[in-house]
């Protein structure tokens, strides 16, 4: 069956815009994650969504980085007034159920900030 | 949850087994070790995960010390596509929140 997708691929922004990362999760999967990978480093997780709602949104860095999970399906990362520091892969991942159970992730977006 | 410690590179013959270790020592009784794998530009990809028994799949084999303070994830026969970064992670079985770290860079070699 389909994977994990993320739309897009790749997006350059400029300093101080507004952009927007899609993620389709795998059919039937309940949990949908949010990561950030920088260059040379591990993913770090940023959001966690059971259903429509976020579980635990600890690891957003700050108030500029939201997200959103309207119908339990599809999620957007949305990040405001981007800057150079926000440079990096954004993953998604999603599971069955809850976080017991395997996560299985997409591609990523990788997110340019001139 | 327990930090984990991972050399940062290693290499290993195509068709050899490779050999990746991990030391965890403040695991604590409920914590699992799990271990995921990075090809290049690609998300991340489960591998295996255990609580104190050797697990083994279609993919590697996981080897716990009794004391649960390090353990080995093992591919039998490594093969040039098995290049790639293999991240130790060691959380409760409920959280979501997994610390990946830096992970190793295994290379394998033909």
């Amino acid at each position: 069956g389909a994977g994990v997708s993320q739309t897009p691929s790749n997006k350059v922004t400029e300093k101080g815009k507004y952009v927007e990362l899609r993620c389709d999760p795998i059919s039937g999967h309940t949990a949908l994650y949010w990561y950030r990978q920088s260059l040379g480093q591990g993913p770090e997780f940023l959001i966690y969504f059971q259903g429509t709602g976020a579980a635990d949104d600890s690891g957003l860095p700050n108030d500029r980085f939201f997200a959103v999970r309207p119908e339990g399906s599809v999620s957007t990362l949305k990040i405001q007034r981007t800057e150079r520091g926000d440079s990096a892969v954004y993953l998604c991942a999603s599971s069955l159920m809850g976080p017991s159970y395997e996560q299985y992730f997409g591609p990523g977006t990788r997110l340019t900030v001139t | 949850d327990a930090k984990t410690t991972q050399p940062p590179s290693m290499d290993c013959a195509e068709g050899r087994a490779a050999n990746l270790p991990c030391n965890h020592s403040t695991i604590s009784g409920n914590e699992y070790v799990y271990w995921y794998r990075q090809i290049h530009s690609q998300g991340p990809q489960y591998i295996i995960h255990g609580l104190k028994n050797n697990e083994t799949n279609e993919m590697a084999s996981l080897i716990i010390t009794e004391d649960r303070k390090s353990s080995t994830l093992i591919l039998p026969h490594a093969t040039l596509r098995d290049t790639a970064v293999y991240y130790c992670i060691v959380r409760f079985y409920n959280n979501n929140d997994m610390r990946f770290g830096a992970g190793t860079r295994l290379t394998v070699k033909p």
